[in-house]
């Protein structure tokens, strides 16, 4: 158990829809990280926060967005759901700025039909 | 272009049966290079950490290396409950916008039969 819990564990919506997937890191770590995995593109980097505030983004679609609460946890936003989005999504955190080991949640599975 | 590729794509070895798993890079501007294991359904567990040329890592069956260009990832006397997925992933670049991006390679997933 790495400390990281996400909700939900599934998640089966339809194309158009918009969910919010739910993140808190373990006690302490102050960065929280997004990413998604699929069969096809493996796990690719969405987005960082540290401490309520974006410091690093990578291919995130415009229909995405994120935010980090003072309490630490974060939240993911997809809207306007494709079937492409069907994918596990992986919270992460690490207590620093970024440049050390990231402990990954048990993930959410998003089925859009 | 692929940053971080690791090889094989799949490894399949007898109980007892050492080998080695690779991961070659081509970013620039390296910050860390770290492996970890994935069982199916299940998120990424954190296996090492590596941050320069020449650094080791051991736990109990594993040992991680790392040169200017690549890692390897040993296991050496494999059991069947090693077997995994195995990921490397890669913090690199200058800073910026980037600080926190981890890039992945594909995996190799590794069976190990009894």
């Amino acid at each position: 158990d790495s400390g990281v819990t996400q909700t939900p564990k599934h998640l089966i919506t339809a194309t158009g829809q918009r969910v919010t997937l739910r993140c808190s890191p373990r006690s302490g770590d102050l960065s929280v990280y997004w990413y998604q995995q699929s069969l096809d593109q493996g796990l690719q980097f969405l987005i960082q926060y540290y401490n309520g505030e974006e410091r690093a983004k990578g291919n995130i679609l415009e229909r995405f967005s994120a935010q980090q609460f003072p309490d630490l946890h974060s939240e993911l936003n997809l809207s306007s759901l494709e079937l492409g989005d069907s994918a596990l999504y992986f919270c992460a955190s690490s207590g620093s700025f970024g440049y050390n080991e990231q402990f990954f949640g048990p993930g959410t599975r998003l089925t859009v039909l | 272009e692929d940053q971080v590729t690791q090889s094989p794509e799949a490894l399949r070895l007898q109980e007892g049966e050492s080998s080695s798993l690779n991961c070659s890079y081509t970013v620039s501007g390296l910050r860390g290079l770290f492996w970890y294991r994935q069982d199916p359904g299940k998120g990424p567990e954190f296996l090492f950490t590596l941050y320069s040329a020449g650094e080791e890592k051991e736990k109990e069956r594993l040992k991680a290396t790392l040169t200017k260009k690549e890692s390897f990832l040993h296991i050496t006397a494999p059991k069947p409950e090693d077997s995994a997925t195995y990921l490397c992933a890669v913090n690199w670049g200058a800073g910026g916008t980037s600080y926190g991006k981890l890039t992945f390679g594909q995996g190799t997933i590794l069976t190990v039969h009894p």
